[in-house]
């Protein structure tokens, strides 16, 4: 099993928005309904932020969002702030098998 | 609160068998709804699933690591364990535990998710 593809990185200014691809094949991210997504802070474990393709734990900012399209789940991180500063990973569960995505780095500018 | 804590040495060296332990507390690991991970982060890497047991000893491994790995389950001192047989220099990574929830839904379970992680422990294979 392929590890999800995502772009090394992205970046926006405080307050601005961006959003992070995650791509997978019609076994992984497509035949999934169980896409989460994961922050990691250097040096600290990840913490899940998305479950469910879009769906929030209680205590995440509904700045997070996410969605699906296809092969491609989506998160999306708006009013951006320097908390968010932080690796991103996307997860997805399909035929017994969970595979996580290569990781986003998010700066902010 | 459950709260996981990873145990177990750091430094393994190649051939021999990693093994790790996770303590859980603030919740019993018999409760069910919950499967019993581990997922590891090469160095400056991604994460990757290793594979995870539910309490009953039923299990589920990622297929590339499946011939070497066991994760098992102590219900009588609520911890879970791994072993990770013939180590090499690439299987060096911070290993964590985590609880991933089943795929059933119920009030305030993060279906599929791994909702609550260990701080991780830091194991290199070396001679």
């Amino acid at each position: 099993q392929s590890a999800l593809t995502q772009p090394p990185s992205a970046s926006g200014s405080p307050g601005q928005s961006v959003t992070i691809s995650c791509t997978g094949t019609s076994s992984d991210v497509g035949a999934s309904n169980y896409v989460s997504w994961y922050q990691q802070h250097p040096g600290k474990a990840p913490k899940l932020i998305i479950y469910e393709v879009t769906k929030r734990p209680s205590g995440v900012p509904d700045r997070f969002s996410a969605s699906k399209s296809g092969n491609t789940a989506s998160l999306t991180v708006s009013g951006l702030q320097a908390d968010d500063e932080a690796d991103y990973f996307c997860c997805s569960y399909a035929a017994t098998n969970n595979v996580f995505g290569t990781g986003t780095k998010v700066t902010v500018l | 609160q459950v709260q996981l804590q990873e145990s177990g040495p750091g430094q393994v060296k190649p051939s021999q068998t990693l093994s790790l332990t996770c303590t859980v507390s603030g919740g019993s690991i018999s409760s069910g709804g919950y499967y019993w991970s581990w997922i590891r982060q090469h160095p400056g890497k991604g994460l990757e699933w290793i594979g995870y047991s539910y309490y009953s000893g039923n299990t589920n491994y990622n297929p590339s690591l499946k011939s070497r790995v066991n994760i098992s389950v102590d219900m009588s001192k609520n911890q879970f364990s791994l072993k990770l047989s013939s180590v090499t220099a690439a299987d060096t990574a911070i290993y964590y535990c985590a609880r991933r929830c089943v795929v059933v839904p119920a009030p305030g379970r993060m279906v599929g998710a791994f909702d609550i992680w260990g701080q991780g422990t830091k194991v290199t294979v070396s001679s």
